[in-house]
Order: structure tokens, then sequence, then C-alpha cells
């Protein structure tokens, strides 16, 4: 069965204090790996999308890098500002973009 | 600006009624789909449409219905069938995927249901 596991399920962090949030998955034939950003009350927000194991994406504090079996999201030196809940998706094979969400990484950056 | 709009951002349903979300895109996007999300659990995707007038059930259809007349509109019905309609209901959409790599979906804000 195609399913994606993030842990952990909640992180709370000092400002500064850098971390990684994990993603494991088990789907066959994956065809991207998505990471978002969703705020309390709103949409999740794309962040990246990673296609091949080995591959890394960049963005202001944030970096998603992907191995054949889990996908991590560096976070350095965060700020109050990056806290939200984190999720972490893949799509398989099948020709419609369908969408395997993880439950998600609450994380809480504390000044 | 580029976008998905979801109203009503609050909907409250009596029993026995159908309610209707509303999702319009102006991203030109040819993909449409609606997710419900509950607390602890990830998005589970409930319709999808990848072309005006066809549709697809996704893995929890059951007490929903959909239509996709435009390009730019994909309604979510839910009908008093769903018997657990309270959750956070999220559209988005897509470009369709191109190769053998899918594309992101960029999602709207959501609606929030709850019975009355």
């Amino acid at each position: 069965e195609d399913q994606v596991t993030q842990s952990p399920e909640a992180l709370r962090l000092q400002e500064g204090e850098s971390s990684s949030l994990n993603c494991s998955y088990t789907v066959s034939g994956l065809r991207g790996l998505f990471w978002y950003r969703q705020d309390p009350g709103k949409g999740p927000e794309f962040l990246f999308t990673l296609y091949s194991a080995g591959e890394e994406k960049e963005k202001e504090r944030l970096k998603a890098t992907l191995t054949k079996k889990e996908s991590f999201l560096h976070i350095t030196a965060p700020k109050p500002e990056d806290s939200a809940t984190y999720l972490c998706a893949g799509t398989v094979s099948g020709g419609y973009n369908k969408l395997i969400f993880g439950a998600g990484t609450r994380l809480a950056v504390h000044p | 600006d580029g976008g998905i709009t979801q109203s009503p951002k609050y909907l409250f349903r009596k029993e026995g009624q159908n309610v209707t979300l509303s999702c319009e895109q102006n991203l030109n996007h040819d993909a449409m789909y609606w997710y419900r999300q509950d607390p602890g659990q990830g998005l589970r995707l409930i319709y999808y449409s990848q072309i005006v007038n066809d549709f697809q059930k996704g893995d929890i259809a059951e007490g929903y219905s959909v239509s996709r007349e435009k390009k730019e509109s994909f309604p979510l019905t839910v009908t008093s069938a769903q018997k657990n309609p309270t959750a956070f209901y999220l559209c988005a959409s897509s470009i369709l995927p191109t190769g053998a790599f899918d594309q992101p979906q960029h999602f709207g804000d959501g609606t929030r249901l709850s019975i009355l």
C-alpha cells in the first residue's frame, strides 16, 4: 500500500536552533515528492518539488533533500515566523497526479 | 493575482441538508481537486477532474458530488448521505503531468464545514 509517514508529529525549537523534519515513503513509481507549509486556518502553500534521489532544493532557511526512501526538510536557524505545519506528499504512477499526504509535522519556534 | 478562491470560509449544515462549496481558479489550470482534512490525518482526495465535463472519484467520494461545467470552476456538494461531514475542505488545481513527472498542486484557503 502506498504510504507517506512524517516524523516527528510535533517539534518545538528555540529560535536559531536548526533541525530536520522527516518524510518516509513507500510508494511505487514515485513521480514527485512535494513539501507544503500550512498555517492555521489556511490552505497548504507549495514549497518544493523533488523528483530524483540526490536532488536538493533551497528556499531561504529551508532545504529539502530526497533519497530513495525518504525526504528531509532541513530548517537552518529558524525564526518564530517559520512556525507552521509542514506537509509532505508523494504522487504515484497512475497518470492523474494523485497526491498521498503524510499527517504533517507541527513546528513551533520560540523566541 | 492568480489564485484559487474558495467560498464560503465557514459553512453550517443542518441534518438532511445538501450544501455546496464553491471553488474558482484563474490560473488556467486544467486539473482540479477536492480534499478533506481532519485533525491528525493527512489530506484525503474526494474527487478530481482533468478536463471540463469529466471527473473521477477519489478515495472517499461517498456522500459527495461534483460538477465541472467550466474550466475555472469545480463546486463540491456535500449531500445528506455524508454522515460525518464536519471537516476542513480544500480545493486545489494544477497543470497536467508532463511526461514522467507530476506538477505541484496549488491550494485555496479552504472551507470549514460544521453540523448544526
